[in-house]
């Protein structure tokens, strides 16, 4: 089945630094999107891309379909404490009907004060 | 305030006892979800359902059951037949298919 290769597994950055991470397939999506989760929470949509190539920002995220239409980034920028979380991609190709979204296995941050 | 509300927080299961979660939705939405998260694991399908009354198999769906006989409501059967039910469980909907997915705040399922 399709599956999404999320990296990097885990960070530990210092507040106010900037963090990248990124999520590779070897199919092609239609879709791509990143949700945040809270310990002990669900995850929340942060952001929803849709075309090759689009570069879409919400505050101090910054996400990018890639071109090949088998990859995405997730940039944030000055991070602050309240950005702890895991951080998952998600992909999706409508096939058949298909209902499912393809999820990563997320990149767990961690952000010192 | 619209949302989607999972209960119990915590469950506790014992050997041989099938066990139900509850999922409700004041969203209006017609599709919902029912995703299993293990421990530095990414989210898996276990089922769905696009309307009343029909629901689908997700990738994972041997030991679990489902209803659809309410759109408010997609209740989560874990049967004894899941010989390994411990797992954070999330409820899903959507009003355009899986794209853009709102998530309850989970469900804690621990064996005894």
């Amino acid at each position: 089945g399709q599956q999404l290769n999320q990296s990097p597994q885990s960070m530990f950055i210092q507040e106010g630094e900037d963090v990248s991470m990124n999520c590779t397939s070897s199919s092609i999506f239609n879709t791509w999107l990143w949700y945040k989760q809270d310990p002990g929470e669900g995850p929340v949509l942060l952001i929803a891309l849709y075309k090759a190539g689009e570069l879409t920002s919400n505050g101090r995220l910054t996400a990018q379909f890639g071109i090949t239409r088998k990859d995405s980034f997730l940039n944030i920028s000055a991070s602050i404490p309240s950005d702890v979380g895991i951080y998952f991609c998600a992909g999706h190709t409508p096939r058949g009907g298909s209902e499912k979204l393809v999820f990563g296995k997320g990149t767990k941050l961690t952000v010192n004060p | 305030d619209g949302g989607i509300t999972q209960s119990p927080k915590y469950l506790f299961r014992k050997e041989g006892q099938n066990v139900t979660l509850s999922c409700e939705q004041n969203l209006n939405h017609d599709a919902m979800y029912w995703y299993r998260q293990d421990p530095g694991q990414g989210l898996r399908l276990i089922y769905y359902s696009q309307i009343v009354n029909d629901f689908q198999k997700g990738d994972i769906a041997e030991g679990y059951s489902v209803s659809r006989e309410k759109k408010e409501s997609f209740p989560l059967t874990v049967t004894s037949a899941q010989k390994n039910p411990t797992a954070f469980y999330l409820c899903a909907s959507s009003s355009s298919g899986p794209e853009k997915l709102f998530f309850g705040s989970g469900t804690q399922l621990s064996v005894l």
